[in-house]
């Protein structure tokens, strides 16, 4: 069974780079599929950030784009999110997930989600 | 890039139907099949309900519905149960190769 976990600082002070990891086990993310962050302010919908292939491929939220790197290392089933400048409106619930890309378009596996919050 | 648009509340009684409404543009969800519906309880991740507009992962009840028309897409729950007392959140394929989701539709059950 596919598992992904959130991993990274809880507090992140303003204008600094957030940075999270997420482990996959139960399946090699080298085998096919997207993997992606989607992140949840408090009391507000999920808004995605942005998906990667290990082939090398990326897709990014348009409102993000200018702050957001995703990548990964197959070899030992982590990808990871950069968000740069960061200010309290990206204080949320930051989730990874393993993505569906290409044929359909969906999240199937969820991570628990890890609570962020940009403060000085 | 908008947010689907979602109606706040919906409510119904165990064993009623209830239908949630999500309403895109011609930038997302007015071209593209690719509607999905997510569950979300108090403090846990979103779930999978039903993707490709109408088909459902294994595992969920028969009782989740979907369908799509025009720029409106719908969530119905049947039968309902305490259990189906969440956050319901949809997401469709977009311009921009990405994701847009809605702001999320609270069900209680009387």
């Amino acid at each position: 069974q596919v598992q992904v976990q959130e991993s990274g600082p809880g507090l992140v002070e303003p204008s600094e780079t957030l940075s999270l990891t997420c482990s996959v086990s139960g399946y090699s993310i080298s085998s096919g599929s997207y993997w992606g962050w989607i992140r949840q302010p408090p009391g507000k919908g999920p808004e995605w950030i942005g998906s990667f292939f290990h082939g090398g491929s990326t897709q990014y939220n348009p409102s993000l784009k200018s702050r957001v790197t995703i990548s990964g290392d197959t070899s030992k089933g982590q990808f990871f999110l950069k968000l740069s400048s960061v200010t309290a409106a990206d204080t949320a619930v930051y989730y990874c997930a393993r993505t569906q890309w290409g044929f359909s378009y969906y999240i199937d596996v969820w991570g628990k989600g890890t609570t962020v919050t940009v403060s000085s | 890039q908008s947010a689907l648009t979602q109606p706040p509340s919906a409510s119904g009684s165990p064993g009623q139907s209830v239908t949630i409404s999500c309403t895109g543009t011609s930038s997302d969800l007015g071209v593209y099949n690719y509607v999905s519906w997510y569950q979300q309880h108090p403090g846990k991740a979103p779930k999978l309900m039903i993707y490709g507009v109408s088909k459902r992962p294994s595992g969920v009840p028969d009782r989740f519905s979907g369908s799509k028309s025009g720029k409106t897409a719908s969530l119905t729950v049947s039968g309902l149960q305490a259990d189906d007392e969440a956050d319901y959140y949809c997401s469709s394929y977009a311009d921009s190769n990405s994701l847009v989701f809605g702001g999320g539709t609270k069900l209680t059950v009387l």
